[in-house]
């Protein structure tokens, strides 16, 4: 099993449509939790923190549910420059350091 | 200051050179990392530095070597690549505590091109 999965994707919606996704993680020991979003040939950005109570930026909402081991964002009225790949990613404390660890990707097409 | 830099944009090397990229951070962020990232793949973890010494090492290549100089700079010497090698490295910084703050987010330079003919 894959330390953190996502909804494999590619989501393709149209503009102002809300959309959802979920990502699990399987090492109980991990401590922080994030959202980035990825633009084709660009390096990743943070999107946005997860925490425990969850929260909300704007339009983007992240929750973390740590009995089931998931995290999950909404975009609500997506426009058309959300369109990018998504990437939830987990923080596992290792030795003197962290690890982060990536999921795979979901890649979002907001269609006008 | 919230930006990691990284140079060269590009790079294109045969299998005999030897070559560095470099990163640099002032945002005094004690942990660096360096991932390799392959086209429609997610960034790869190669390797940690908190406070300048090497933390993780994911079982990379010995013809990859990194160095952190001090705190702001981190280089990864590149020998003897493959074409498999192939990919888009990035470089990140984050706020570490030794006592294991752990809750930091990662910020990513705009990585190195490389092509290796």
């Amino acid at each position: 099993r894959k330390e953190v999965e996502q909804d494999p994707g590619p989501f393709n919606v149209p503009e102002g449509a809300t959309v959802a996704f979920n990502c699990t993680y399987s090492n109980s020991a991990s401590q922080s939790f994030f959202w980035y979003r990825q633009d084709c040939r660009k390096e990743p950005k943070l999107l946005m923190s997860v925490y425990s109570s969850g929260n909300e930026d704007g339009r983007f909402t992240a929750q973390l549910n740590r009995a089931s081991q998931y995290i999950s964002l909404l975009i609500r009225d997506s426009k058309l420059s959300d369109s990018a790949t998504y990437l939830c990613v987990v923080n596992i404390p290792y030795s003197s350091a962290s690890k982060i660890i990536f999921g795979s990707g979901t890649r979002l097409s907001i269609r006008p | 200051d919230t930006e990691v830099t990284q140079t060269p944009k590009h790079l294109v090397m045969g299998m005999t050179n030897k070559k560095s990229l470099k990163c640099e951070q002032h945002m005094g962020h004690r942990a660096m990392y360096w991932y390799k990232q392959k086209a429609k793949k997610p960034p790869e973890l190669m390797f940690v530095y908190s406070y300048e010494k090497l933390s993780i090492n994911e079982s990379v290549p010995s013809r990859f070597s990194p160095e952190c100089p001090n705190s702001s700079l981190l280089n990864l010497h590149l020998h003897a690549l493959q074409p498999e090698d192939s990919a888009l490295y990035l470089c990140a910084s984050s706020q570490e505590g030794l006592a294991g703050d752990f809750y930091n987010e990662q910020f990513f330079g705009p990585g190195t091109r490389l092509t290796v003919l």
